[in-house]
């Protein structure tokens, strides 16, 4: 079975552009969530969906953010625009309900 | 808030040796703990976990006690090997109504030969 995948693995990017980062979970799995690692700091939350609706979204820092799961299936979060301080390790992770989270490998995000 | 705080790394180990990384929390209620670990170019894998006071969570070789009156879930394991060089992250899952993990800073750990 596979597990949770990221997509790209890297991405550098210009302050002002856009990005749009992927995850696909693990088949059937209908939470999925986003965490982010800043300049080796603690992982920290973002948001939570349950299938297609964002169950938590305490964690996303601003407006610039925006995370969408059509179908229930795999989910994107673009940031636009991107400013020097978005730079981190974007990792998802998904679960069924009540159980362990499955992480993805992360995405490198570096904003230049 | 609630939180989790670890060791600063990296600690640097020669194998065989014992391991200690510390983990203490700050949260409301009864929350459950974890250690994740990345190996180079992975993802988080869980490592163990332990959901309420003096669980005891092992994994390959790796324990930790849920201590809830120190607020502690410190990882240990007797002896080392160069394959468990890796980053741990100890986290909290709160109890209530709530799935988010709170994670620390994370530790590095570097074992030799």
């Amino acid at each position: 079975e596979a597990g949770v995948t990221q997509f790209p693995s890297h991405s550098v990017i210009e302050k002002g552009q856009t990005v749009t980062l992927r995850c696909d979970p693990i088949s059937g799995h209908d939470n999925l969530y986003w965490y982010r690692r800043v300049m080796g700091k603690e992982i920290k939350f973002l948001l939570h969906f349950v299938k297609e609706s964002k169950q938590d979204e305490s964690g996303m820092p601003n407006n610039r953010f925006l995370a969408e799961r059509t179908g229930g299936t795999y989910s994107t979060l673009k940031v636009q625009p991107a400013e020097l301080e978005d730079s981190g390790v974007y990792f998802c992770a998904s679960s069924e309900q009540g159980y362990e989270q499955y992480f993805g490998p992360g995405t490198r995000l570096t904003v230049t | 808030g609630d939180s989790v705080t670890q060791m600063e790394g990296p600690v640097t180990l020669s194998e065989e040796a014992f391991l200690t990384i510390n983990c203490t929390y700050t949260a409301t209620g009864y929350p459950s703990l974890f250690w994740y670990v990345q190996y180079p170019g992975e993802g988080l894998q869980l490592l163990l976990k332990a959901t309420k006071a003096d669980d005891k969570g092992s994994n390959k070789g790796f324990e930790a006690t849920y201590r809830k009156e120190t607020t502690s879930f410190h990882l240990e394991k007797g002896s080392v090997q160069v394959s468990d060089s890796a980053v741990y992250f100890c986290a909290l899952r709160l109890a209530y109504n709530t799935d988010k993990l709170i994670f620390g800073t994370g530790t590095r750990l570097q074992v030799f030969p």
